[in-house]
């Protein structure tokens, strides 16, 4: 079945480092790839997403790359702030051949990001 | 922005009672979701609904139920509440495209 696989966390950063955090995945189909987002008692915001192979998704200083070849969605920011202080989910969500998505969400165990000032 | 909303934010209570968590969601979308998170974080899927009418079982094995009696109102329901429940629960919902908008979370303790 589909699945993700995120990086072992906590991660612990001091402010203005360069933060990645490992996303692969295994899917049928063609997956779409999301990062999600979510802050201390709250629900998860979409942080980024790519819908097909070397797109690249950006938001708020993140980036992550679809790569088909290697089956990764790493997620990088040049240098993370406090305020970046979250849990990160890496998710998928398979489409069919004709293009049309099953409508259900594959997550990643979460990555919880510290940033000290 | 998503207007996709939970109650209650946090909720007590006691072995053996009846809850149902409430979500609604005002996008007009005809999926939508529930699940549930651990307390290290991994969500899984416990419910699912592709339209008025239509609800599913998601890949965790859960003792809630839900309903879609309309659009935009997806109620899960613990008949009867147990320490095992403890849990905070997610609400989701999702138009045609893939991405979910969440609500708040519901933190259910059950003592």
């Amino acid at each position: 079945g589909d699945s993700v696989t995120q990086m072992e966390g906590p991660v612990t950063l001091s402010e203005e480092a360069f933060l990645t955090i490992n996303c692969t995945y295994t899917a049928t189909g063609y997956p779409s790839l999301f990062w999600y987002v979510q802050y201390p008692g709250e629900g998860l915001q979409l942080l980024l997403k790519a819908t097909k192979a070397d797109d690249k998704g950006s938001n708020k200083g993140f980036e992550a790359t679809y790569r088909k070849e290697t089956t990764s969605f790493h997620l990088e920011k040049g240098s993370v702030q406090v305020s970046d202080s979250a849990v990160y989910f890496c998710a998928l969500s398979p489409l069919n051949a004709g293009g049309t998505s099953y409508g259900k969400l594959t997550f990643g165990q979460g990555t919880i990001l510290t940033v000290h000032p | 922005e998503a207007d996709i909303y939970q109650t209650p934010r946090y909720l007590v209570i006691g072995t053996g009672k009846k809850i149902t968590l409430e979500c609604s969601q005002t996008m007009g979308h005809d999926k939508m979701y529930w699940y549930q998170q651990d307390p290290g974080m991994e969500l899984h899927l416990i419910h699912y609904s592709y339209g008025v009418n239509s609800t599913e079982k998601g890949d965790l094995s859960s003792e809630s139920t839900v309903s879609r009696i309309r659009t935009e109102h997806f109620p899960l329901t613990l008949e009867s509440a147990r320490p095992s429940h403890t849990s905070q629960y997610l609400c989701a919902s999702s138009e045609i495209r893939d991405e979910q908008f969440f609500g708040p979370g519901t933190r259910l303790t059950v003592l």
